[in-house]
């Protein structure tokens, strides 16, 4: 157990819709980072938090949006969705704002859109 | 831009057997970090070993060990005595020193392991 939850575990839903995937970080962590894992594109970067600040972007749709609240948790808020945004989402957490230290990851959100 | 290549989309080895699993990667950068990430069937993904680039000796966790050979850019992970609970797909990920907010993951290699 990395100490990462999220919520929910699995996820169904059709085209168009919007949801809504949820991440707790680890106790002490302020970063938080969200990935995302298809078949096709493999794990892939989508965006960083830091104490409630986005400190990096990586190759996130403009459908998709992430924010980090005072408590730090983060949700990652997907619409308009389409069949090709099944996948299954990480969420990881670490320490450092920069990168310097390992990155946990929580045991993921399996999307699937029909 | 840095990329991860894993040449090996598949592996087997038999129980109490050692593996070694490839993978190279390209970078500009003179400071790094490498790790390799173990995902089993439970799609959790679980770090198994990390890699400083500044640091010339090879990391080692218990039965997992690496070859890194930064002229090469390469960083090899070798599971020695390997266990039926080893049998995951294994990702290769680069993060720079410089901008290390992502990890940048190869296709990873799916490990079987034979009793």
């Amino acid at each position: 157990d990395s100490g990462v939850t999220q919520t929910p575990k699995h996820l169904i839903t059709a085209t168009g819709q919007r949801v809504t995937l949820r991440c707790s970080p680890r106790s002490g962590d302020l970063s938080v980072y969200w990935y995302q894992q298809s078949l096709d594109q493999g794990l892939q970067f989508l965006i960083q938090y830091y104490n409630g600040e986005e400190r990096a972007k990586g190759n996130i749709l403009e459908r998709f949006s992430a924010q980090q609240f005072p408590d730090l948790h983060s949700e990652l808020n997907l619409s308009s969705l389409e069949l090709g945004d099944s996948a299954l989402y990480f969420c990881a957490s670490s320490v450092s704002p920069t990168g310097q230290d390992t990155q946990y990851f929580g045991p993921g959100t399996r999307l699937t859109v029909l | 831009a840095q990329t991860v290549t894993q040449s090996q989309p598949e592996m087997s080895v038999q129980e109490a057997e050692t593996v070694t699993l490839s993978c190279t990667y390209d970078t500009s950068e003179s400071d790094y970090y490498l790790f390799w990430y173990k995902q089993p069937p439970s799609r959790q993904m679980i770090l198994v070993i990390r890699q400083e680039a500044y640091k010339q000796q090879n990391a080692t966790e218990n039965r997992f060990s690496v070859n890194f050979q930064k002229a090469a850019k390469s960083f090899s992970l070798k599971i020695s005595d390997s266990q039926l609970g080893d049998a995951a797909m294994y990702f290769c990920a680069y993060r720079s020193a410089e901008y290390g907010n992502k990890l940048v993951f190869g296709a990873g290699t799916i490990l079987r392991v034979k009793s």
